[in-house]
């Protein structure tokens, strides 16, 4: 079993809905969370962190956690042309030190 | 890219040559870490180092090793170069909390 597991997609979703991505962890003692976007050729962009249960909003993105079913989300809503990317769960595992997931590769058709 | 050089941003070297890639930051940060991203396999961490002259390895750490000498710099080092290391590597650094990494534009390697 992988220590973070992501759908590689590729997920296509038409623009203005909801996009939905998924990622769940094997390390019951993970405590912090992240959300990464990456274009192509670029580097890793962090755009949510979250640590605790629940939600966290930030404008047009909302994560999600749930540490009992060990599954993080990120909802974007509104999605934009723009927001076409691949999308990397990392979470932390200790020693100061994180693991990827392979990443969702998303595309928003206009 | 939050105050973070990476140099080169690309290279082509031969088989079995030295190559040293180099991380320079602004931000005073204590930890700095290097990643492989390959097709496939994601983004995997190398090396990591949380302080001067303390480093230690990651997942795929064979074939490469690393130096910081001071707070800003953190160097990666392939004493000799294989095809398999062909990748694009990524510095990233962070502070201790809240364990968010930011990340350099990268350095794309060819070995030929």
């Amino acid at each position: 079993q992988k220590e973070v597991e992501q759908n590689s997609g590729p997920l296509s979703v038409p623009e203005g809905a909801i996009a939905s991505l998924n990622c769940t962890y094997s390390d019951r003692g993970s405590q912090s969370f992240f959300w990464y976007r990456q274009y192509s050729g670029k580097s890793p962009e962090l755009i949510m962190s979250i640590y605790s249960n629940g939600d966290k909003e930030d404008g047009r993105f909302t994560a999600q956690l749930n540490k009992a079913s060990q599954y993080v989300s990120l909802l974007i809503r509104d999605s934009q042309p723009s927001d076409s990317a691949t999308y990397l769960c990392a979470v932390n595992k200790g020693a100061q030190k994180l693991v990827f997931g392979q990443g969702t590769r998303l595309t928003i058709n206009p | 890219d939050a105050g973070i050089t990476q140099s080169p941003r690309h290279k082509v070297t031969e088989t079995g040559t030295p190559v040293t890639l180099r991380c320079h930051q602004t931000e005073n940060h204590r930890y700095m870490y290097w990643y492989r991203q390959d097709p496939g396999h994601g983004l995997r961490l190398i090396h990591y180092s949380y302080g001067v002259k303390d480093t230690d390895k990651g997942e795929v750490s064979d074939g490469y090793s690393v130096s910081r000498s001071k707070t800003e710099d953190f160097l990666l080092t392939l004493e000799s170069a294989t095809s398999s290391q062909t990748s694009v590597y990524f510095c990233a650094i962070s502070e201790q909390r809240p364990y968010e990494q930011y990340f350099g534009p990268g350095t794309r390697l060819t070995v030929t």
